[in-house]
């Protein structure tokens, strides 16, 4: 079975400083791990997705998050933050399968909150 | 590419009728689609997965007399509330997945019923 963790329903931040999303999972078989988007009344869109290659992953929009096994984390950064990256913002797993597609588990979301 | 979409976008009904949500891939054959609900505030509940052909499965808890979920074509799946009451208000997403590329999903835009 796989869980998510997030740490922080809210998260506030000042435009141009760093953001720091964070993201614990629990999975008794090896993951995949992926972060996603979500602006008011709108769909999910993947941000970026580790699949057991590079452990540090690069998506869209500057966002980066890297895979930690020791620590069972999948933290979210941004360096600079702008005021579009205000959203919500959710981590989930899915176990990593071999035949057909395996379920997605989400977390329950970030609210990234960007000031002037 | 990989655009999945949702009609209607928003729909309000009385209570007692039924409503159909349809979801398309758009420019790729979606062999397997998924379904979740998600609340004010809150994060994505998978309610059943579909694959094309076969009928669907349901998570625990999710009534499938209720949520007639119907995977026709590659391209299409839809979700009919039947016998809506205004429990069953929600902010109701499909997800597609890319044959050949399981690990990933994309994500409709999203329907918001209303049952008044």
């Amino acid at each position: 079975a796989q869980s998510v963790t997030q740490l922080g329903s809210h998260v506030s931040v000042s435009e141009g400083a760093l953001v720091l999303l964070r993201c614990n999972y629990s999975s008794s078989v090896p993951p995949y791990l992926f972060w996603y988007v979500q602006y008011p009344n709108q769909g999910l869109q993947l941000l970026l997705k580790y699949t057991s290659a590079a452990t540090l992953v690069k998506g869209i929009n500057g966002f980066e998050a890297e895979f930690k096994k020791s620590e069972t984390s999948f933290h979210l950064t941004k360096p600079s933050a702008h005021m579009s990256d205000a959203a919500e913002y959710f981590c989930a797993v899915s176990a990593r399968g071999y035949t057909g597609f395996q379920k997605l588990v989400f977390g329950t979301g970030t609210r990234l909150l960007v000031s002037p | 590419g990989a655009v999945v979409s949702q009609h209607p976008s928003r729909v309000i009904c009385k209570s007692g009728t039924s409503v159909k949500i349809e979801c398309r891939s758009l420019d790729f054959q979606a062999t397997t689609m998924f379904w979740y609900r998600q609340f004010p505030k809150q994060s994505l509940m998978l309610m059943a997965t579909s694959n094309e052909g076969s009928k669907a499965t349901y998570e625990q808890g999710v009534e499938k007399d209720k949520f007639l979920i119907n995977h026709a074509s590659l391209t299409l799946s839809t979700l009919t509330v039947t016998s809506a009451h205004p429990e069953d208000s929600s902010f109701y997403i499909c997800s597609a997945g890319l044959a050949g590329i399981r690990d990933t999903q994309y994500f409709g835009p999203g329907t918001r019923l209303t049952v008044l």
